[in-house]
């Protein structure tokens, strides 16, 4: 078991439903990332987080919306997604951002109907 | 624009054998390069980070080198296990401070 956990493991919406996928580290890390797996893509970071602030966000629609209250906790809230966002979502964090070892959650697993 | 490929996409081999992931990215100005492994359903797993000033890093069975200059990387495990079944993701970073870029990753199946 990793120090990141992620919960839900699996989440199922429909296109009008609101959602929230929300993430721990239990590492002291101070950055913390979302990032997107698709099938047959490559991983994709969408947002990055550094003691709290958002420092990254990588041309990420409107329709996800990052949270992160403090530096062990990050949220990702969902409003209006297309069958295409679809995808494994996975948390990560790090001591420091990103120029050093990324520890990942599990992913959840988000099927958009 | 910094792009990372994996060859083979897939690959099966029989346990005990010594075998070799390729990695390949067409920007040589990297800051760091990573090798990650999934397995099915779970998240990624670091493996081996190597920075740019490196040439190789060892962990256990594990070895990955890089060759800044032609763009390339490769992982290298010996004596391979059923338990090494996983994707295996290679990943560059271009600079400090900024993204990952990851490849598609090879996914290696050791028969018992």
């Amino acid at each position: 078991e990793t120090g990141v956990t992620q919960t839900p493991r699996h989440l199922v919406m429909g296109m009008t439903n609101k959602k929230s996928l929300k993430c721990e580290q239990h590492l002291g890390h101070n950055a913390m990332y979302w990032y997107k797996q698709s099938a047959k893509k490559p991983l994709e970071l969408m947002f990055v987080y550094n003691f709290k602030e958002q420092t990254e966000n990588n041309s990420v629609p409107s329709r996800f919306s990052p949270e992160c209250p403090n530096s062990s906790h990050l949220f990702l809230h969902l409003h209006t997604l297309q069958p295409e966002d679809s995808a494994l979502y996975l948390c990560a964090s790090s001591q420091d951002p990103l120029a050093d070892t990324q520890y990942f959650g599990p992913g959840t697993r988000l099927t958009v109907l | 624009k910094q792009e990372v490929t994996q060859i083979p996409a897939a690959l099966s081999v029989p346990e005990g054998e010594n075998l070799v992931l390729n990695c390949s990215f067409t920007d040589s100005a990297i800051y760091n390069l990573q090798w990650f492994r999934q397995d099915p359903g779970k998240g990624l797993t670091s493996l081996l980070l190597i920075q740019s000033s490196q040439r190789e890093q060892t962990s256990g069975r594990l070895n990955a080198s890089l060759d800044k200059s032609s763009g390339r990387s490769t992982l290298y495990i010996a004596a391979s296990q059923p338990g090494d079944s996983a994707t295996y993701l290679c990943a560059v970073q271009n600079q400090a401070g900024t993204a990952l870029i990851f490849g598609k990753g090879t996914t290696l199946s050791v028969s018992s």
